[in-house]
């Protein structure tokens, strides 16, 4: 869906770099998420916003940081990158509790 | 660790028969969600159910919840080649004064013509 971007589409880093991942939204929602996807692993959150001044951890934020600039923008920040980060990254929002979520195309991420 | 469970992790089909992917929850779950993801592509929407017991079907799929709301299913009649991809559910559980969107491992479904 082109109401969700993240930037960029694959990033190649060294281990021990600082690196973000940026999600934008045009859908108007409020809630914004940001999910980690290994092979065998479905997709996990890391970091959830209900809105600009709500961010809250989830079930693997150790590692990351995140960002709400803007109702419309959610970043995502590795600090000090490693291996086992390598993954993919998608980013979704949605309009309320419970209802469907609306996913980026995902960032692609190695770190080597 | 994982509270939704999901099988087959994979399948491999001919084309034209039936698949189907379970889903299981250790808890009650307020709705569940399903998700296709294509290959190389991002996880889009599919259904979501919130009764018990509730059936939906769109075209050859038909989704199950089930009676205790701890178990879905996901039954593909007939299967083509536009239904290769991965399928998650996704259980909604109400924690910690949020309802939070769980995701299964996913099944991946191969289809050979």
């Amino acid at each position: 869906d082109a109401d969700v971007t993240q930037t960029p589409r694959n990033r190649i880093t060294k281990t021990g770099k600082r690196i973000m991942l940026e999600c934008s939204q045009t859908k108007g929602h409020d809630r914004m998420y940001w999910y980690r996807q290994d092979p065998g692993l479905g997709l996990r959150l890391i970091y959830y916003s209900f809105d600009v001044k709500d961010i809250n951890k989830g079930e693997i934020s150790d590692g990351y940081s995140v960002s709400r600039q803007a109702q419309a923008k959610f970043s995502l920040s590795l600090e000090s990158a490693i291996p086992n980060q390598t993954a993919l990254y998608f980013c979704a929002t949605s309009g309320a509790s419970a209802y469907e979520q609306y996913f980026g195309p995902g960032t692609r991420l190695t770190v080597t | 660790g994982q509270q939704v469970m999901q099988i087959p992790q994979y399948q491999h089909v001919q084309e034209g028969e039936d698949f189907t992917t379970y889903c299981n929850s250790s808890t009650t779950l307020s709705n569940i969600q399903w998700y296709k993801q294509r290959p190389g592509g991002h996880p889009v929407f599919l259904i979501q159910l919130v009764k018990s017991g509730e059936v939906k079907k769109q075209k050859r799929l038909t989704f199950q919840f089930g009676e205790a709301k701890k178990n879905s299913s996901l039954h593909i009649t007939a299967t083509q080649t536009t239904d290769v991809g991965t399928y998650f559910c996704a259980g909604y559980k109400f924690s910690g004064g949020y309802n939070k969107l769980i995701f299964g491992a996913g099944t991946r479904l191969a289809v050979h013509p």
